[in-house]
């Protein structure tokens, strides 16, 4: 099952401009953590954001957590070429379940 | 830091075959595994969860006398696609995690299944 849906499902983009990815979700949850995977591979994690945080920075990464409306941005500051790739948010629920549940996630492009 | 490897890296099989899927953490021990499944330009899919030495959780919907999953030992589990068809074609990403708290979860590089 899924817990989240993100929008907007496909962002394009050019060099050096901003990218915003946001994250809806459901239930109540522990921490939620963003994702980033480059087509058919692995998945790279990005930042994780605890239920009690509102803000977090790591490079150009910038994540907001908003639980009164349960949602969550991924702001890329200066996208280059290289970010090209679907990212991903996943909710440790709480409660007890201690598992990840992923959004849909973006399929973000990044042109020259 | 902490590696979890997979094996097969991508594998090709005949319609009814059996293929098996393991997941290992590499440089330390997984109390809990976790096998998703994606299809292409989709997210991943929880499909069950396995505890060393007790039976799988699988996740509403996901059928567990078509994937058996196996998690012998703290640094091994096993996910095995029985009598596989076309429509079970797609990425397998494992991941492990330490102790209770997601925030140390560990991801495989996932497995491409393809079923001919």
């Amino acid at each position: 099952s899924q817990q989240g849906e993100e929008d907007p499902q496909a962002l394009s983009i050019q060099e050096g401009e901003n990218a915003t990815m946001n994250c809806s979700y459901k239930t109540s949850i522990n921490n939620l953590q963003w994702y980033r995977q480059n087509s058919g591979r692995g998945l790279v994690h990005l930042i994780l954001i605890r239920s009690n945080e509102r803000e977090k920075h790591s490079g150009r990464l910038r994540v907001t957590l908003d639980t009164s409306k349960k949602s969550s941005s991924l702001l890329i500051t200066a996208s280059r070429a290289a970010d090209t790739a679907s990212y991903f948010c996943a909710t440790d629920l709480s409660g007890g379940y201690n598992k990840l549940i992923f959004g849909a996630g973006t399929r973000l492009a990044v042109h020259p | 830091g902490a590696v979890v490897s997979q094996h097969p890296s991508w594998v090709i099989c005949k319609s009814g075959t059996s293929v098996k899927i393991e997941c290992r953490s590499l440089d330390f021990q997984a109390t809990t595994m976790f096998w998703y499944r994606q299809f292409p330009k989709q997210s991943l899919m929880l499909m069950a969860t396995s505890n060393e030495g007790s039976k799988a959780t699988y996740e509403q919907g996901v059928e567990k006398d078509k994937f058996l999953i196996n998690h012998a030992s703290l640094t091994l589990s096993t996910l095995t696609v029985t009598s596989a068809h076309p429509e079970d074609s797609s990425f397998y990403i494992c991941s492990a995690r330490v102790g209770g708290a997601t925030d140390t979860q560990y991801f495989g590089p996932g497995t491409r299944l393809t079923v001919l």
